[in-house]
């Protein structure tokens, strides 16, 4: 079935360096794309969303960049902070505004080493 | 201002006890949506309401799952007969908008460990 996953399970970076999650989606009817972070024994916490009319949204350190060609979403962090250390979670709404489940990937957690 | 609250944070109920478990959503919002979350997954959708109309429970794994909104605030998911399958954090999001489209604002969680 259709779904949303990412490339890699586990990312190691080194503070101060930028990180790059990655994540593939299959279904070309989404038009939502949200990122979660998620700390141990916390909620998901928003990061970022950006809507299919879009390919390029900056936050704060943060940008999210997405190729509706390939069905590709990525999430870079800038100057990566001890405090980034959490499992990183993309989301899609595949039914543009009529359907009510957001649907998550299985989340990349990333490793901040000083 | 407060956040979505859950209760309890943690419940460790027999196998076959009947558990209920509380969200309080961000005051004013409309959208209310409950998440089962296994462990090292992504979380997956449960159900959601619409003030207090339940407008898609597609989610709920069985009937022994079921969740309400009686007056447009507060949710309480019952899950009844717990089975060890359903070890796991169940969380509940709330949104201001009337569609997942937008940012939805998660609570803790309730871990729930069935013995």
């Amino acid at each position: 079935g259709e779904s949303v996953g990412l490339h890699l399970p586990t990312l190691s970076v080194q503070e101060g360096d930028n990180s790059i999650i990655n994540c593939a989606y299959s279904n070309s009817a989404s038009d939502y794309f949200i990122w979660y972070k998620q700390e141990s024994g916390k909620g998901p916490q928003f990061i970022i969303d950006i809507r299919s009319n879009m390919d390029k949204r900056q936050g704060q350190r943060v940008t999210v960049l997405l190729n509706k060609t390939v069905k590709h979403l990525s999430l870079q962090i800038a100057a990566t902070q001890p405090g980034d250390s959490a499992v990183y979670f993309c989301a899609e709404n595949p039914f543009s505004n009529s359907g009510y489940a957001l649907n998550f990937g299985k989340g990349t957690s990333l490793l901040v080493t000083p | 201002g407060a956040g979505v609250s859950q209760s309890p944070r943690y419940k460790v109920a027999k196998r076959g006890q009947d558990v209920a478990l509380r969200c309080d959503p961000i005051s004013g919002h409309v959208s209310l949506f409950w998440y089962q979350q296994a462990l090292g997954q992504g979380p997956e959708f449960l159900t959601y309401f619409q003030n207090e109309a339940q407008l898609d429970k597609s989610g709920l794994p069985s009937d022994r799952f079921f969740a309400e909104r009686p007056e447009g605030s507060v949710s309480t998911l019952k899950i009844q007969r717990t089975q060890q399958e359903d070890s796991a954090v169940y969380l509940c999001a709330s949104s201001f908008r009337q569609a997942s489209s937008y940012e939805q604002y998660f609570g803790p969680g309730t871990r729930l460990t069935v013995t």
